[in-house]
């Protein structure tokens, strides 16, 4: 059980473009999922915390309007990077906390490279 | 804030040495600590966790890691590594009462040569 899973794992998209990246809870129900980004050869970094039926939590330094989260359901949470730039070019990875639960478990990332 | 730092940027080791990862976080109070891997090209595992209890905690593939709380500390061992072993390893600390949200080292990127 616990399974979460991350759609698409890789996408190629170009500059300017939009894109939608899925975080599924696949055997269980997620209030609450969190987003992370990981450089290459860094460390994860929480870039928000998406709860169900409302807005999400910004970490310090994240542009709320470049990156869009939406927790519509108990087991569905979407990322939007809004007018990607090359800079955006990273490893996404979302985190789904079960209802009642304190861990949480992990997709298995979604690596963005726009060109 | 709070912060987790690794000691080791990238460790190398041959095969049935011992392992020891550093890990010490900053919080004053209650904390759940884990340690995660990451395979190549593959998503994070969890290795192991402490919620409370026994500082010293057994999680899969042969780890362990110990709290000491003294020192904020968790550091994660194994007494003999495997070429399998190799992988970037992640220390991750979740603040007591703040749901799941988690705080990561830096990573260590640990080799194992044959």
């Amino acid at each position: 059980g616990a399974v979460v899973s991350q759609h698409p794992s890789r996408v190629i998209c170009k500059s300017g473009t939009s894109v939608k990246i899925e975080c599924r809870s696949l055997d269980f129900q997620a209030t609450t999922m969190f987003w992370y980004r990981q450089f290459p050869k860094q460390s994860l970094m929480l870039m928000a915390t998406s709860n169900e039926g409302s807005k999400a939590t910004y970490e310090q330094g994240v542009e709320k309007d470049k990156f869009l989260i939406n927790h519509a359901s108990l087991t569905l949470s979407t990322l939007t990077v809004t007018s990607a730039h090359p800079e955006d070019s990273s490893f996404y990875i979302c985190s789904a906390l079960r209802t009642g639960n304190t861990e949480a478990f992990f997709g298995q990332g979604t690596r963005l490279t726009v060109v | 804030a709070q912060s987790v730092s690794q000691h080791n940027h990238h460790v190398i080791l041959s095969e049935a040495a011992s392992l020891e990862l550093g890990c010490n976080y900053s919080y004053g109070g209650t904390v759940n600590l884990f340690w995660y891997v990451q395979y190549p090209g593959q998503h994070l595992q969890l290795l192991l966790k402490y919620f409370s209890g026994d500082p010293l905690v057994k999680g899969i593939k042969g780890f362990e890691a110990e709290f000491i709380k003294s020192k904020f500390s968790f550091n994660l061992r194994k007494p003999s590594v495997q070429w399998s072993d190799t992988a970037e390893y992640f220390c991750a600390v979740n603040v007591y009462n703040q749901g799941g949200k988690l705080i990561f080292g830096q990573g260590t990127e640990l080799s194992v040569k044959p």
